[in-house]
């Protein structure tokens, strides 16, 4: 079964800093997706960014990148010029890359608390 | 954002007593989940429907059982709830030609069991 780690429970950076939290994985596929969420206070899931395992480029959305080095099994997410709004949960997770019939669910970290310091 | 609601939002029960809880989307996507979150553990898949009466169990569905018979709807119900079940869950979809395999989430029910 795969797994997903995230081994800071808890982060802080300054406003307008940056910071990168991590996350790695296990899993014997070649092919598969990683996502980082944001849950803010207000519960909501939010998908943050995506990175498809057969891309060698990392994925960038806007302040959000993602530092993918496969044979590692490592997948970190670092947000540049931090915002009070990027205050959140952020979770790391996996998923297969498998037939369009198959269930295909996420398996999820344990979460990463980021607080941002004005 | 993706039509997911689920109801109710929040819910009190004592241990025992049956409780049922409703996802529905509007997207027609065929594919629905319903995870639990708890501090320390993320995430985490109790059972998912991939098409109207198809389901089938994931990672922690002791407890629960579940029921689509439309494709809107997708019902997760503890026969006899136990402290040990609250959590907030959550319910999310996937279209069936998602590539990305995103799944969109609903706002999440905080289910709390004396």
């Amino acid at each position: 079964a795969q797994t997903v780690t995230q081994s800071q429970p808890e982060m802080s950076v300054q406003e307008a800093e940056t910071v990168t939290l991590s996350c790695t994985y296990d899993t014997s596929e070649s092919d598969y997706y990683l996502f980082w969420y944001k849950q803010p206070p207000s519960r909501q899931m939010i998908l943050v960014i995506r990175q498809e395992a057969y891309k060698q480029q990392n994925a960038t959305e806007n302040r959000f990148s993602v530092n993918f080095q496969k044979a590692a099994k490592s997948f970190s997410l670092k947000i540049s010029d931090s915002q009070l709004g990027d205050a959140a949960m952020y979770f790391c997770a996996y998923s297969d890359l498998i037939s369009s019939g198959s269930a295909r669910q996420l398996t999820f970290g344990s979460g990463t608390q980021l607080t941002v310091l004005p | 954002d993706a039509g997911i609601t689920q109801s109710p939002r929040h819910k009190v029960t004592e241990t025992g007593t049956p409780v049922t809880l409703r996802c529905h989307q509007t997207e027609n996507h065929r594919y629905m989940y319903w995870y639990r979150q708890d501090p320390g553990h993320g995430l985490r898949l109790i059972h998912y429907s991939y098409g109207v009466k198809d389901t089938d169990k994931g990672e922690v569905s002791d407890g629960y059982s579940v029921s689509r018979s439309k494709t809107e709807d997708f019902l997760l119900t503890l026969e006899s709830a136990t402290s040990s079940q609250t959590s907030v869950y959550f319910c999310a979809i996937r279209g069936d030609t998602s590539d990305h395999n995103e799944q969109f989430f609903g706002p999440g029910t905080r289910l709390t069991v004396l």
